[in-house]
């Protein structure tokens, strides 16, 4: 089966570094990816990661390691519009999303 | 990006009757499209894999002949919910890749909310 694992909540103040882990048991991989969500809005896409190692896009970071089957999401300089849900996601020949880490941020 | 849009974005039905959910990838061909569904407060759940000419691959527990996808063109994908019932009452979202080259992301659309009575 496949199953992925992040934390349910995080919360963090703004103007900080917030990183949420996600952990994976999948039958293939190609690639691990992060996507966020507001509430009543569709995910969007946020980065991809197919090899090991960091990957920056601005605030955003995302890091891989295939042989322990974990990365996590690195959000940078916290800004309160990052209140989100933030969802990895696995590439196989489909697409499988992980339960989603709500992420709440304080002033 | 791509462009993926969906139509339409609320709907609120009579139990029984079918519901159909159009899934549109404005300015790319989209051989392939996922169908996902997701509850309040929880995660998207695939449904099924749509492909362009021939029948769509359903993932466990999700009824065929209950959700019917159909991806007659490149860029079309529906769904209908057929004999709808309060509990199929969700957010589906449908999604496309783009070309060849993978990046591993997803363009969603805009999802549709469909509500049961």
């Amino acid at each position: 089966g496949q199953s992925l694992e992040q934390p349910s909540e995080v919360t963090a103040v703004e103007g900080a570094i917030v990183q949420i882990n996600c952990t994976y048991q999948t039958s293939g991989f190609y690639g691990l990816s992060w996507y966020q969500q507001h509430d009543g809005g569709a995910p969007t896409f946020l980065s991809y990661n197919a090899l090991d190692g960091l990957e920056e896009t601005g605030r955003f970071s995302s890091f891989l390691s295939r042989s322990d089957s974990y990365g996590y999401l690195l959000l940078q300089e916290l800004q309160m519009k990052d209140s989100a849900s933030y969802f990895c996601a696995v590439r196989d020949d489909k697409i499988i999303f992980g339960k989603g880490t709500r992420l709440h941020i304080l002033p | 990006g791509a462009v993926v849009s969906q139509h339409p974005s609320w709907v609120i039905c009579k139990s029984g009757t079918s519901v159909k959910i159009e899934c549109r990838s404005l300015d790319f061909q989209a051989t392939t499209m996922f169908w996902y569904r997701q509850f309040p407060k929880q995660s998207l759940m695939l449904m099924a894999t749509s492909n362009e000419g021939s029948k769509a691959t359903y993932e466990q527990g999700v009824e065929k002949d209950k959700f019917l996808i159909n991806h007659a063109s490149l860029t079309l994908s529906t769904l209908t919910v057929t004999s709808a019932h309060p509990e199929d009452s969700s957010f589906y979202i449908c999604s496309a890749r783009e070309g060849s080259t993978d990046t591993g992301e997803l363009f969603f659309g805009e999802g549709s909310r469909l509500t049961v009575l």
